[in-house]
């Protein structure tokens, strides 16, 4: 079946400008993760969706940036007035309630120029 | 495509011999420990998870390890194999799948043939 998809899958933007990363996860599952990884660097927790509770925000570093998650299942992260620093590897993965299995897609390459 | 964890923590083990890799953890009420591999180019991949009420599981060539005395988890990978060369995370999360998966830093595997 399919798996998480993830688009764009490279997005090059100016500094300033805003940006929006799509995920799709696996159908069915209610839970949905946006990490992002910076080159040498670890997965930096951003937000967690889970079914119809208030999502987990804890890891958003600004106000700059956001997510929604339409009907359960897709799910954007907006990037405002974005900076050199935001450049990374955006990765969302989606999972079934009460199961440590997330299934990652590709990722989303942001270049801030 | 571009590598992860450029400067991560490296092992580097020939090939048929046994890998340890090692992980401290933080949150001593996280119910779940997880241990994710990630391929040059790739989202992560999950491995193998360990409940915090044991203290060893073992899968298919690998097995894991949780000392919450110490806060530490490890994974073993029986006869190393070339494909297990990755970037290897350990990840941990509360009960119920309520709250996010959260990662730690992660360790390169290298494997000499």
């Amino acid at each position: 079946g399919a798996g998480v998809s993830q688009s764009p899958s490279n997005k090059v933007t100016e500094k300033g400008k805003d940006v929006e990363l799509r995920c799709d996860p696996i159908s069915g599952h209610t839970a949905l993760y946006w990490y992002r990884q910076s080159l040498g660097q670890g997965l930096e927790f951003l937000i967690y969706f889970q079914g119809n509770s208030a999502p987990d925000k804890s890891g958003l570093p600004s106000d700059r940036f956001s997510a929604e998650r339409t009907g359960g299942s897709v799910s954007t992260l907006t990037i405002q007035r974005t900076q050199q620093e935001d450049s990374a590897v955006y990765l969302c993965a989606s999972g079934r309630r009460g199961n440590t299995e997330a299934f990652f897609g590709q990722g989303t390459r942001l270049t801030v120029v | 495509g571009e590598s992860v964890g450029l400067h991560l923590p490296t092992l580097s083990v020939q090939e048929g011999d046994n890998s340890i890799i090692n992980c401290a953890y933080s949150n001593s009420a996280s119910d779940y420990f997880i241990w994710y591999k990630q391929e040059s180019g790739k989202g992560p991949q999950f491995i193998i998870d360990i409940r915090s009420n044991m203290d060893k599981r073992q899968g298919q060539r690998v097995t894991v390890l949780l000392n919450k005395t110490v806060k530490h988890l490890s994974l073993q990978i029986a006869a190393t194999q070339p494909g297990d060369s990755a970037v290897y995370f350990c990840a941990e999360t509360g009960n119920s799948g309520n709250t996010p998966l959260v990662f730690g830093k992660g360790t390169r595997l290298s494997v000499i043939a």
